[in-house]
């Protein structure tokens, strides 16, 4: 596709149980993040992809959330043991080659909507 | 870590009107950025700065890159009712790639 895609677009979920968000970024684009938006709130950064480069995990929020990105393209975000809080909407984003300089464009999914009841 | 602390977190107005939001930092950035988010879907770059003191224009839009560094606005003439949405200013995190993102200004035109 032209765009980023994400799956599912929406996922009711009961609380202690495991969610996994998928991520297919732009083809092409070797920088792929993942960032949380609550209600009301910012975007939280949880996690970034650059190449072959280690993951920049600093943003996850507790050793539940863990993030892979297979050859270098399809991301998946899990979430072990789903509590209430983790209700939000997960984006994810990508972004071309850095290596010719970072210009701040990222391209943004349209959001997976978790909700843990 | 660094924040971007944004202002004002909401706005109502009146198609027509213009609108002025601004963002601070709590450090010096070499690069400003405002992204839109409209309902159900994810955010869009609208304008990027990369000089401190730099003034970008983008139809409707303009956007500046204050001379700290440490601040930058964004203003929206004769607003029309499709401008509504969540409007974000970000910079570059900790890493090389990475960006911050403020908390948002949510922007309601009423027709």
């Amino acid at each position: 596709g032209a765009g980023v895609s994400q799956s599912p677009s929406n996922k009711v979920t009961e609380k202690g149980k495991d969610v996994e968000l998928r991520c297919d970024p732009i083809s092409g684009h070797t920088a792929l993040y993942w960032y949380r938006q609550s209600l009301g709130q910012g975007l939280e950064f949880l996690i970034y992809f650059q190449g072959n480069s280690a993951p920049d995990k600093s943003g996850l929020p507790s050793d539940r959330f863990s993030a892979e990105r297979t050859g270098g393209s399809v991301s998946t975000l899990t979430i072990q043991r789903t509590q209430q809080e983790d209700s939000a909407v997960y984006l994810c984003a990508s972004s071309l080659d850095l290596a010719g300089g970072f210009t701040g464009e990222l391209f943004f999914g349209e959001g997976s909507r978790l909700t843990v009841l | 870590g660094q924040q971007l602390n944004q202002s004002p977190q909401s706005m109502f107005i009146q198609e027509g009107e213009d609108v002025s939001m601004n963002c601070t930092s709590s450090s010096i950035f070499n690069t400003w950025l405002w992204y839109k988010q409209d309902p159900g879907e994810g955010p869009v770059l609208l304008i990027a700065l990369y000089k401190a003191g730099e003034l970008t224009s983008n139809g409707r839009l303009t956007a500046q890159f204050g001379i700290t560094r440490k601040d930058s606005f964004l203003n929206i003439s004769a607003s029309i009712p499709s401008d509504v949405g969540i409007y974000f200013c970000a910079g570059p995190g900790t890493s090389y790639g990475k960006l911050t993102f403020g908390q948002g200004t949510i922007l309601t035109v009423h027709p």
